[in-house]
C-alpha cells in the first residue's frame, strides 16, 4: 500500500564508517520526515523537509545530515557512525496540507 | 507541554474481547487531525484510523473505532474482538495545519492473551 521505500532494511556497520540511509517516495509529497526510534520506544523527529532545497532539524539533536535535491528523495547521512547511533530510522512523507503520514518500512542500524 | 499523552505504557486483553487505548491531546488550533498507528515487532508503522477535528461522527475502520471527545481533548482507540495479531505498539498522533510536523505519543504496548 505504501509508496515510500527505505533501503537498506537492515545494516550492520563498523564504528567510524560513513553511511547513507535512502528514502524515496512516489506520491509527490512535499513534506518528508526522518524519525529515530529505539525498540519499543517513542519516535523522535530528527529532520524534516518542506520541499526541494528545504531541510530543518527536528526536536532530537542528531549528528546526521539530510538533503532534498529532488521531491521524491530524502537521504540521511551519518559521516562517522558510532554505537550510540544504533537504532531504527523511519522515513515518512505527507501531503502539504492535512492528511496522514506515510511511513517506509524502516532501517534497523547497528553500529559495532 | 506534551502535545500527545498516552498514559498506558502496557495493556493486556483477552482474545475476542474489546480494548480501549487512551490518548489525550493539547492544541489551541481549532483545526487538527488525529491519527492512530500500529507498530508490530517488525517495526513498520501501519496507519489505522483518522479523525478530523470538524468531523461530527466518530471514525470507524473495521474493528477499529475512535472515541472522539472534543471537549475533553481525548481520542481513544477502541479495538473490538481482539486478535492475537493485534499484539503491537500503538501510537496516537496529531497534526496541526499550521505546523509542519506530526506529534506522536509515547505509545502503548498491547498484548493479546489467548
Amino acid at each position: 500500500e505504501a509508496d515510500i521505500y527505505q533501503t537498506p532494511r537492515y545494516l550492520v556497520i563498523g564504528t567510524g564508517k560513513k553511511i547513507t540511509l535512502e528514502c524515496s517516495q512516489t506520491m509527490g509529497h512535499d513534506k518528508m520526515y526522518w524519525y529515530q526510534q529505539d525498540p519499543g520506544m517513542e519516535l523522535h523527529l530528527i529532520h524534516y523537509s518542506y520541499g526541494v532545497n528545504s531541510t530543518e532539524k527536528g526536536d532530537l539533536s542528531s549528528e546526521s545530515t539530510v538533503s532534498r535535491i529532488r521531491t521524491e528523495h530524502f537521504p540521511l547521512t551519518l559521516e562517522s557512525a558510532r554505537p550510540s547511533h544504533t537504532s531504527q530510522y523511519l522515513c515518512a512523507s505527507s501531503e502539504r496540507w492535512g492528511g496522514r503520514a506515510f511511513f517506509g518500512q524502516g532501517t534497523r542500524l547497528t553500529v559495532v | 507541554a506534551q502535545k500527545i499523552t498516552q498514559t498506558q505504557p502496557g495493556m493486556f486483553v483477552q482474545e475476542k474481547e474489546a480494548v480501549t487505548l487512551d490518548c489525550t491531546y493539547d492544541t489551541s488550533d481549532p483545526s487538527y487531525g488525529l491519527f492512530w498507528y500500529k507498530q508490530p515487532s517488525s517495526g513498520e508503522m501501519i496507519f489505522l484510523i483518522y479523525q478530523g477535528s470538524y468531523d461530527q461522527q466518530n471514525a470507524t475502520e473495521g474493528r477499529y473505532s475512535l472515541n472522539f471527545q472534543k471537549a475533553r481533548k481525548s481520542a481513544n482507540l477502541v479495538i473490538s474482538a481482539s486478535q492475537l495479531g493485534d499484539s503491537a505498539m500503538y501510537f496516537c498522533a496529531m497534526r496541526e495545519p499550521t505546523g509542519n510536523q506530526f506529534y506522536f505519543g509515547t505509545g502503548t504496548s498491547l498484548t493479546v492473551i489467548p
